[in-house]
């Protein structure tokens, strides 16, 4: 079946601008998670969803980011004012059921690069 | 804070010998996760180990958890190219009402042939 898909798998914007990362997760996934991961190192955690609300922002950097999930499946990473450091690779990954033992399935990422 | 220290951060071997990365918790773990990242690629799940003293086997590779559920290992046996990749530690932590899952920060293991 589909796994976790991402758009767009790349992203370059300009200092300021405002952008939005969108991940689909697999189909009955009721958990979906937010992770950024820069160059060499683990991913980070941001915010998780268990259905359409936020069970879990407290990764998040600041008031600059913002995600959303409305419907319980498609979700979407609104980043403002972006700043060069908001550059990494930017993972989303479903699981059946959140803040239990389920293995997450991870999309490919989206880069965003900050110029 | 809660972390999952995970060591080494790099390592290079030849083929065929062995590999093995450790992961530590400063807490008790509810469970632990292993996913592998192939060069370019996401984390791809790898197996979940649950009980004190748990180990399990998936072909050359032999997990492990701690008695006291605070630390891990994975061991791999006569490496292969294929191994080649960032082999991370998850730990669940429970965290008041949350259960979260902390991510070590990785092995990246590079296999000569």
């Amino acid at each position: 079946g589909a796994g976790v898909s991402q758009t767009p798998s790349n992203k370059v914007t300009e200092k300021g601008k405002y952008v939005e990362l969108r991940c689909d997760p697999i189909s009955g996934h009721t958990a979906l998670y937010w992770y950024r991961q820069s160059l060499g190192q683990g991913p980070e955690f941001l915010i998780y969803f268990q259905g359409t609300g936020a069970a879990d922002d407290s990764g998040l950097p600041n008031d600059r980011f913002f995600a959303v999930r409305p419907e319980g499946s498609v979700s979407t990473l609104k980043i403002q004012r972006t700043e060069r450091g908001d550059s990494a690779v930017y993972l989303c990954a479903s699981s059946l059921a959140g803040g239990s033992p389920y293995e997450q399935y991870f999309g490919p990422g989206t880069r965003l690069t900050v110029t | 804070g809660q972390q999952v220290m995970q060591i080494p951060q790099y390592q290079h071997v030849q083929e065929g010998e062995d590999f093995t990365t450790y992961c530590n918790s400063s807490t008790t773990l509810s469970n632990i996760q292993w996913y592998k990242q192939r060069p370019g690629g996401h984390p791809v799940f790898l197996i979940q180990l649950v009980k004190s003293g748990e180990v399990k086997k998936q072909k050359r590779l032999t997990f492990q958890f701690g008695e006291a559920k605070k630390n891990s290992s994975l061991h791999i046996t006569a490496t292969q190219t294929t191994d080649v990749g960032t082999y991370f530690c998850a730990g669940l932590i429970n965290a008041g009402n949350n259960r979260k899952l902390i991510w070590g920060l990785g092995t990246s293991l590079a296999v000569n042939p």
